[in-house]
């Protein structure tokens, strides 16, 4: 039983491009959490989303931020425009309904923004 | 502000030298509280939820107990391998789904 997939692993790009970072849960969990580590700080909430719906964001940045969970396929969280202060590592933890007994973190997407 | 503190910052250990962790929190009305364990470049690996004070739970050299303000994480006989940064978070009674993290404590132990 394969736990939640990130991809990429590691995500380099230029100040002003977009990056896009991939969140596939655990089999049978139909919600995603995404949480950000900034360096030297604790894991952060960011949002969290139910299949096609975004339950809480108010751990996003209002500007440039966004995420995602489509009926089909991965979650994806979307920075617009990158800037050095959103090089960080992003993780991705899934569930299988609302409410998070043991939380299962994928390995992390480290964005690096150059 | 709920706030989670963890400390020492870092520990360094002799192989076989047991020591606590200690995470506080200032939670208002806590729901649960996880324990988990973080290699470099890798993503946290869940080891313990606890819920009510005087709760505890083992895992191998690992115990985790609770009470009504904080949290210890007990490594006995640590080894090498137990070496990684340790993490404490908490979710509130008013949120079945969001953790706070603390900053997290990195365990060193020396053969």
């Amino acid at each position: 039983n394969a736990g939640v997939m990130q991809n990429p692993r590691h995500l380099v790009r230029r100040r002003g491009q977009e990056a896009r970072l991939r969140c596939s849960p655990m089999k049978g969990h139909s919600h995603v959490y995404w949480y950000r580590q900034l360096p030297e700080e604790g894991l952060k909430f960011m949002v969290y989303l139910q299949k096609e719906n975004i339950i809480d964001e108010s751990g996003m940045p209002k500007e440039r931020f966004s995420a995602e969970f489509p009926k089909e396929g991965p979650s994806i969280l979307r920075i617009q425009q990158v800037v050095r202060g959103d090089s960080a590592a992003y993780f991705c933890a899934s569930s299988p309904g609302r409410g998070v007994t043991e939380a299962f973190f994928g390995q992390g997407t480290r964005l690096t923004v150059v | 502000e709920d706030q989670v503190t963890q400390s020492p910052e870092a520990l360094r250990l002799q192989e076989g030298e047991s020591s606590s962790l200690n995470c506080s929190y200032t939670v208002s009305g806590l729901r649960g509280l996880f324990w988990y364990r973080q290699d470099p470049g890798k993503g946290p690996e869940f080891l313990f939820t606890l819920y009510s004070a005087g709760e505890e739970k083992e895992k191998e050299r690992l115990k985790a107990t609770l009470t009504k303000k904080e949290s210890f994480l007990h490594i006995t006989a640590p080894k090498p391998e137990d070496s990684a940064t340790y993490l404490c978070a908490v979710q509130f009674v008013s949120n079945d789904y969001k953790l706070s993290f603390g900053a997290g404590t990195t365990v060193t132990v020396r053969a």
